[in-house]
């Protein structure tokens, strides 16, 4: 059974502070997806990592693939409040989920 | 274009009655996804349509779960008999699924229903 593990699970931080998120797997991965969800509304789709080593930006975020497509990093820098919300990655055909990182950007 | 929409937004319904949760996919989506989502965790697959087809229903938790596709697009998920333990939020998401590459099969999710049974 394909499981991805992320860490931390919470988060919380003040305006400025850079982080990373991990999302781990014991099992290889075609692809991972990055999601961003906030209350009340469903998953965004942030980015696709799919070559191992990979490395994406998006403005202040910088996803990552590992070299044996087994895990996968987001890092924000500068992280601003509107950057609060559930992150997730999630990876197969049937998307596989981790449980999420609720992150709490303050002022 | 239009996304994924989903109906209704909420739902409440007495334990014992059925409900049913809409999900309209993205136009030519072919792949369409059905998630359940408890408070604070990721979601978790139920089932998976090609079209009409539906090709796994290996995360629906019981035969009280039943989803259609007839026509290839629209798609309902009904819960007979709820139950207390159903409560959650429940996703639609669609993929276009066709030229065989990752993107292809990244999928979009709508706003999702949130269905309390009391």
């Amino acid at each position: 059974t394909q499981l991805l593990e992320q860490s931390p699970q919470f988060l919380s931080i003040q305006e400025g502070e850079n982080l990373t998120v991990y999302c781990n797997s014991s099992s290889v991965f075609s692809s991972l997806q990055w999601y961003r969800q906030e209350p009340g509304e469903g998953p965004v789709l942030l980015v696709t990592v799919v070559t191992g080593g990979e490395v994406k930006k998006l403005k202040r975020l910088t996803f990552q693939f590992g070299d044996a497509r087994k895990d996968s990093s987001l890092h924000i820098t500068a992280a601003q409040p509107g950057d609060t919300g559930l992150y997730l990655c999630a990876g197969g055909g049937k998307l596989i989920f981790g449980q999420g990182t609720e992150l709490s950007v303050k002022p | 274009g239009a996304g994924v929409s989903q109906s209704p937004r909420y739902k409440v319904a007495k334990r014992g009655q059925d409900v049913a949760l809409r999900c309209d996919p993205i136009s030519g989506h072919v792949s369409l996804f059905w998630y359940q989502q408890a408070l604070g965790q990721g979601p978790e697959f139920l089932t998976y349509f090609q079209n009409e087809a539906q090709l796994d229903k290996s995360g629906l938790p019981s035969d009280r779960f039943f989803a259609e596709r007839p026509e290839g697009s629209v798609s309902t998920l009904k819960i007979q008999r709820t139950q207390q333990e159903d409560s959650a939020v429940y996703l639609c998401a669609s993929s276009l699924e066709s030229g065989g590459t990752p993107r292809s099969y990244e999928q979009y999710f709508g706003p999702g229903t949130r269905l309390t049974v009391t």
